[in-house]
């Protein structure tokens, strides 16, 4: 069975600091790895996603996550945080042998003036 | 605009009593989802359809039912079986492809007075 799990419930950084959160998976076959962002009280917006090729990707709002098979891990990752970053984010794990998509339990992100 | 109408956004029931939650998409998505949100438990899967007239229960399915008779239409009934219904519900569609990220609708958020 496929798993997510994101370290750290909340993670606080300064303005103009790096971020960096955690999602580490666990699936037996190749997976597609996403990355999300929710703000209060609305649906989910899509970051990133990985699915083959290279393993650095590249999302919206200068946002990136590196796939590492070797690890395990899909982490995200930002320069320089900005105060509109503030969210919660949520890695989600699917594969080519069912449509089920599982979500971590999200990280809520504080950026401190 | 294309994308994914949830409604109501708030519902109060009282026990006992089964409720329905509308989930319509204009994306024209074969797969449609509805996950179950609560504070830090991330999203949960509660039922999943591929395509119309089939469906599939989720992790926690127990207390809830679906129907796809239509490829555009998902509604959510959550029954009177449910022990702890109160919570944010999300509705989601993507491609038929697996490789395909989620859409989102803005939520429904059902109190049980």
């Amino acid at each position: 069975a496929q798993s997510v799990t994101q370290l750290g419930s909340h993670v606080s950084v300064s303005e103009g600091a790096l971020v960096l959160l955690r999602c580490n998976y666990s699936s037996s076959v190749p997976p597609y790895l996403f990355w999300y962002v929710q703000y209060p009280n609305q649906g989910l917006q899509l970051l990133l996603k990985y699915t083959t090729g290279a393993t650095l990707v590249k999302g919206i709002n200068g946002f990136e996550a590196e796939f590492k098979k070797s690890e395990t891990s899909f982490h995200l990752t930002k320069p320089s945080a900005h105060m509109s970053d503030a969210a919660e984010y949520f890695c989600a794990v699917s594969s080519n042998r069912d449509d089920k998509i599982i979500f971590g339990k999200g990280t809520r992100l504080h950026i401190l003036p | 605009d294309g994308g994914i109408t949830q409604s109501p956004k708030y519902l109060f029931r009282k026990e006992g009593q089964n409720v329905t939650l509308s989930c319509e998409q204009n994306l024209n998505h074969d797969a449609m989802y509805w996950y179950r949100q609560d504070p830090g438990q991330g999203l949960r899967l509660i039922y999943y359809s591929q395509i119309v007239n089939d469906f599939q229960k989720g992790d926690i399915a127990e207390g809830y039912s679906v129907s796809r008779e239509k490829k555009e239409s998902f509604p959510l009934t959550v029954t009177s079986a449910q022990k702890n219904p109160t919570a944010f519900y999300l509705c989601a569609s993507r491609t038929g492809s697996n490789t395909g990220e989620l859409f989102f609708g803005e939520g429904s958020r059902l109190t049980v007075l």
